[in-house]
């Protein structure tokens, strides 16, 4: 089974740039998040789709961040403009999201975020 | 509300040592409890799970216990090995999260595992 895919593995940007990252969940999975990780934390929530259509995005800095999830499967990550606290790996994960014992979630590798 | 508190890193041990990462969790009742594993320059990937009181999850030599009267699912390994070190996380899914089935995350712990 492919696990979730992300690109890029790594991307350095100037502050005040724009950045998309993209991700591909695993096939058949409902839910989908996407996390911030800044070095030497545990994960930050940013938002989370079921299928397209968003669950919770409490956490998600909208003026310069945003996210979609067109048909319900692949996302992308928008960052505009960048600020040198950006810096961090981006995760998404991905669940079933069908009923209560299926919320164990499978991550990406990450994108690696630097901003300059 | 709901939140995970892991023990604080990080810990050092050398190889074939006991591990034990403590892990406890406030929650309404009876979330499903996972850890999570973070190798280095790598995302996470799940380790174990236990869903229900007294449900014992087990992967790769590491077991926990879903333990309702003292609200624990400490992290256990009886022979650590150097490819170990990695950052563990704690995490729990709410009972009645609905549709929103957020991960709620411990801050992590550290292990560096010495030959």
């Amino acid at each position: 089974e492919a696990g979730v895919a992300q690109s890029p593995r790594y991307k350095i940007i100037e502050k005040r740039q724009s950045v998309a990252f993209w991700c591909n969940p695993i096939s058949g999975h409902a839910t989908l998040y996407w996390y911030q990780q800044i070095l030497g934390q545990g994960p930050k929530l940013l938002i989370q789709f079921q299928n397209n259509g968003v669950v919770d995005d409490s956490q998600l800095p909208k003026d310069r961040f945003s996210a979609e999830r067109l048909k319900g499967v692949d996302s992308t990550l928008k960052i505009q403009p960048a600020k040198l606290e950006d810096s961090a790996v981006y995760l998404c994960a991905s669940s079933l999201g069908v009923g209560y014992l299926n919320t164990e979630a499978f991550f990406g590798q990450g994108t690696r975020l630097t901003v300059v | 509300g709901n939140s995970v508190t892991q023990m604080e890193g990080p810990v050092t041990l050398s190889e074939e040592a006991f591990l034990t990462i403590n892990c406890t969790y406030t929650a309404t009742g009876y979330p499903s409890l996972f850890w999570y594993v973070q190798y280095p320059g790598e995302g996470l990937q799940l380790l174990l799970k236990a869903t229900k009181a007294d449900d014992k999850g087990s992967n790769k030599g590491f077991e926990a216990t879903y333990r309702k009267e003292t609200t624990s699912f400490h992290l256990e390994k009886g022979s650590v090995q150097v490819s170990d070190s990695a950052v563990y996380f704690c995490a729990l899914t709410p009972l009645n999260a609905g549709n929103n089935r957020k991960l709620i995350w411990g801050l992590g712990t550290s292990l560096a595992v010495n030959p």
